[in-house]
Formats: structure tokens, C-alpha cells, sequence
């Protein structure tokens, strides 16, 4: 059974502050890891995406992935009012199940102005 | 045109209605997807369709019935559904099943009295 962990939060940050979003993963042959941010009401929209172990950057957006550990994060840089959503992370890939996207729970995001 | 457009928004049907949702994507994504999101809980994989063909269906009961006219559209069937089952409805689409990277559509908002 594919898992992925995430601390629901909710994780409070003041504006301009660096936040960081975790999410640990269960299954050692997942190739594929995605964040995705939800407003309220609104449906998921994909913001990074990473394949390979290290660091991929986006703008205020940075990924970060350990296959060794199994981890992945999600660091946003100057964090504005307008970041605050929940924040899922996703995994595709190992086993026998390389079709399904596996979704974590979710960690909500409040950005204090 | 990089968008899943999902209609309708909303829908509200009694338990005894059919009523269908749509889906329609023009990225010349291969694979199509239903998802059900209940409040604060994430993404659950409903139906996976792969090159116009049903390739997972996640056990959902046959009151929900998925159909994929052409690479562009998919659609929704819905009938004798329970108040449970009342939950945002997303679409989504990639360029192949096994890649993620998953674009969502907007949901429908479905409410069954």
C-alpha cells in the first residue's frame, strides 16, 4: 500500500517568511513527485514537479528530493497572503501501480500579512 | 489552450435522477481521469481512462458510470446516486498515464438531496 505522509498543519507564516512543507513517501520505487496547491473551494493546481534527488527551482518555489530518506519538501521564499491554500503533495510510480497519482493529505498554508 | 473545462459547476439531483457531468481538454492529453474530493480530504482516483479506453476502474459503485466519446471528452453518468455521495467531482488529464503531471478542471460541486 502506496502512502504519503503529510503534517496537516496548519502551518502559520508570516509574510515575507520561508515556508516549508514536508511529505514522506512509503513506497522506495516511486520515480515521480508533484506539489500541487488547492484554494478553498477550487480544484488542485500543479506548482512543481521533480524527478531526480537535489533541488529544482521555481521562481519563489524550491523542490527538494531525497530518494534515500524518502522525502520531498516544498520551500516557499517570500511568502505572500495570496500562498495561503493547502498544499498536496503527490506521488506516481513503483510497484505495481505506476498509473496512480497518490495524493497526501494536505498541509493548509496561512500566510499572516 | 492549456485547460480541463468541466461542466456543470454546480449540479444539485435528487436520488432518483440521471444526470451527466463533462469534461473537455484540447491539450492532446492521452489520458483523462475522475476524481471525488470530499471536504478537507484529498483527491480520491475514481476512473482512469488511457487512449480512449477504460484502463482502472478504482471500485466504484456501478450508480457512477464513465464514458470517453473521443480523446477529447469524457463524461460522467450519474444515476440513483446517495446523499453520500455528494462531493467536489474533478477531471483531470495528462499526457500519458504513467508521466502525472496532472491538470485539473475547475470540478463540479455536486449535491444530491
Amino acid at each position: 500500500q502506496k502512502e504519503v505522509e503529510q503534517n496537516s498543519g496548519p502551518l502559520s507564516v508570516p509574510e515575507g517568511a520561508i515556508a516549508s512543507l514536508n511529505c514522506t513517501y512509503s513506497d522506495r520505487g516511486s520515480q515521480s513527485f508533484f506539489w500541487y496547491r488547492q484554494y478553498s473551494g477550487k480544484s488542485p493546481e500543479l506548482i512543481m514537479s521533480i524527478y531526480s534527488n537535489g533541488d529544482k527551482e521555481d521562481g519563489r518555489f524550491t523542490a527538494q528530493l531525497n530518494k534515500a530518506s524518502q522525502y520531498v519538501s516544498l520551500l516557499i521564499r517570500d511568502s505572500q497572503p495570496s500562498d495561503s491554500a493547502t498544499y498536496l503533495c503527490a506521488v506516481i510510480g513503483g510497484g505495481g501501480s505506476n498509473y496512480k497519482l497518490t495524493f497526501g493529505k494536505g498541509t493548509l498554508l496561512t500566510v499572516n500579512p | 489552450d492549456t485547460e480541463v473545462t468541466q461542466t456543470p459547476k454546480h449540479l444539485v439531483m435528487g436520488m432518483t435522477n440521471k444526470k451527466s457531468l463533462k469534461c473537455e481538454q484540447h491539450m492532446g492529453h492521452r489520458a483523462m481521469y475522475w476524481y471525488k474530493q470530499k471536504a478537507k480530504k484529498p483527491p480520491e482516483l475514481m476512473f482512469v481512462y488511457s487512449y480512449e479506453k477504460l484502463s482502472i476502474n478504482e471500485s466504484v459503485p456501478s450508480r457512477f458510470s464513465p464514458e470517453c466519446p473521443n480523446s477529447s471528452l469524457l463524461n460522467l453518468h450519474l444515476h440513483a446516486l446517495q446523499p453520500e455521495d455528494s462531493a467536489l467531482y474533478l477531471c483531470a488529464s495528462s499526457q500519458e498515464v504513467q508521466l502525472g503531471g496532472y491538470t485539473f478542471g475547475s470540478g463540479t460541486r455536486l449535491t444530491v438531496v
